[in-house]
């Protein structure tokens, strides 16, 4: 079945790392993303990562991928108020180009 | 370069009537998908548009429709409104058909409220 799962809210200080989680279902899926939403505003890709690979860094970002355990998760370096969003988990499945969700995690930061 | 615009951004519709909301893609891009993202949810995929055909679905009902134009811009069409149908609809272009969602670009959305 299709289904991505956050957990619903993390609040860390400012200047701390914080870690998103998220496990999906679809094991055929290549591609997986994060992205942020700002209150009324659309979706931001923030990255993305194949499914072949373990890691990936894209500066205070860093993607963890277990395929094993269908886990993915995000690290952001060095938290900024401005990082305060929903993040949303999300796979692709293999042969269609529609992209499954995660319900999403808020993510605050507090001075 | 203007990235993906939606219209309107807010719309009040009352159960049973129909509204269409539209897209302009990025410039560059040809293939358009629509999303439906409910309160606290994350979004759901309703269909896709390349070529001016409906490519893939997701699992709504007939009552949402939609087109493509010769420009690649795309309406969203909801018949016989239901309270459930209240969400942000949004908006995402891409360039060109399969393993483009690296490349998904996504507008700010449609607020529609039925009441």
């Amino acid at each position: 079945g299709e289904d991505v799962e956050q957990s619903l809210f993390l609040s860390v200080r400012e200047g701390d790392s914080s870690v998103i989680n998220c496990t999906y279902t679809d094991s055929s899926s290549t591609y997986l993303y994060w992205y942020k939403q700002e209150p009324g505003a659309g979706l931001q890709l923030l990255t993305y990562i194949f499914s072949n690979m373990d890691m990936k860094q894209d500066q205070r970002l860093t993607v963890l991928l277990n395929k094993k355990d269908k886990h993915l998760s995000l690290r952001i370096a060095d938290t900024q108020t401005g990082d305060s969003a929903i993040y949303f988990c999300a796979e692709s499945p293999a042969n269609t180009d529609k992209l499954i969700f995660g319900t999403g995690t808020r993510l605050q930061v507090f001075p | 370069d203007a990235g993906v615009t939606q219209s309107p951004t807010h719309l009040i519709k009352t159960r049973g009537q129909q509204v269409t909301l539209r897209c302009s893609p990025k410039s560059g891009h040809d293939t358009v998908s629509w999303y439906q993202q409910a309160l606290g949810q994350g979004p759901q995929f309703i269909f896709q548009y390349y070529e001016e055909e409906e490519r893939q679905r997701g699992n709504f009902p007939d009552r949402f429709s939609g087109h493509q134009f010769p420009n690649y811009s795309s309406e969203l069409n909801v018949n016989a409104l239901l309270l459930g149908d209240s969400a942000l609809y949004l908006c995402a272009s891409s360039a060109g058909q399969g393993r483009t969602n690296e490349k998904l670009f996504f507008g700010s959305g449609t607020q529609l409220s039925v009441l």
